[in-house]
């Protein structure tokens, strides 16, 4: 079974709308970290924002939030106010703690693609 | 955040030959990191180490070595590259603090002929 899965392949979205990227993720330990990366076609990961599990309020960074929804399993990022320069792919990851070297987990990604 | 170098960024080479990709970072970090991705795919992990003289294989299995004689630096090396080695590997260390986090170099784009 996947770990983590990121359902939408691609989204669109228009400049200055929110949008939310899915994830879910799948762990039996009650210690584990959530990750969002953002990758432009340029290539490299650019850490976005970061959820611990026993974090009792949503993460946010700026534009970024996350929609941690902990019984659900799910750990949605949430863009506001979209930009051109947001287009990319965004990768959710967990990290578990039975994972001694901070290993990470990636889902498949989601394509984002923000029209002017 | 880490400062992370890779070179080469683009390498174009012929089957057979010995590849050495450079994975550098200036903060002293023990933890570091190797990823294959196939383009718009998701990330796999080859490689770890969490110090010197200290290697893993990841979750991916693959014909490359690495190596940490130094803290700062994680060298991937594939002794006879072939077209099944295209991708880009992506090298990371992690940072300190709670939240674990890895910080990314910017990538090697291999092609194989």
């Amino acid at each position: 079974a996947q770990k983590i899965t990121q359902t939408q392949p691609g989204m669109f979205v228009q400049e200055k709308e929110a949008v939310t990227l899915d994830c879910t993720y799948d762990t039996s330990d009650p210690s584990y970290g959530l990750f969002w990366y953002k990758q432009p076609s340029s290539g490299e990961m650019i850490f976005l924002i970061y959820q611990g599990s026993y974090d009792q309020q949503n993460a946010t960074e700026g534009r970024y939030s996350l929609n941690f929804q902990k019984a659900r399993k799910s750990a949605n990022l949430v863009i506001s106010a979209s930009q051109l320069g947001d287009s990319a792919m965004y990768f959710c990851a967990m990290r578990e703690p039975n994972s001694g070297y901070s290993t990470l987990t990636f889902g498949k990604g989601t394509m984002l693609l923000v029209s002017p | 955040e880490a400062d992370i170098y890779q070179t080469p960024r683009y390498l174009v080479i012929g089957t057979g030959k010995k590849i050495t990709l450079e994975c550098s970072q200036t903060m002293g970090h023990d933890k570091m990191y190797w990823y294959q991705q196939d383009p718009g795919m998701e990330l796999h992990l080859i490689h770890y180490s969490y110090g010197v003289n200290s290697t893993e294989k990841g979750d991916l299995s693959s014909e490359s070595t690495v190596s940490r004689i130094r803290t700062e630096h994680f060298p991937l090396t594939l002794e006879s590259a072939r077209p099944s080695h295209t991708s880009q590997y992506l090298c990371a260390c992690t940072g300190t603090g709670v939240t674990d986090t890895q910080y990314f170099g910017p990538g090697t784009r291999l092609t194989v002929l």
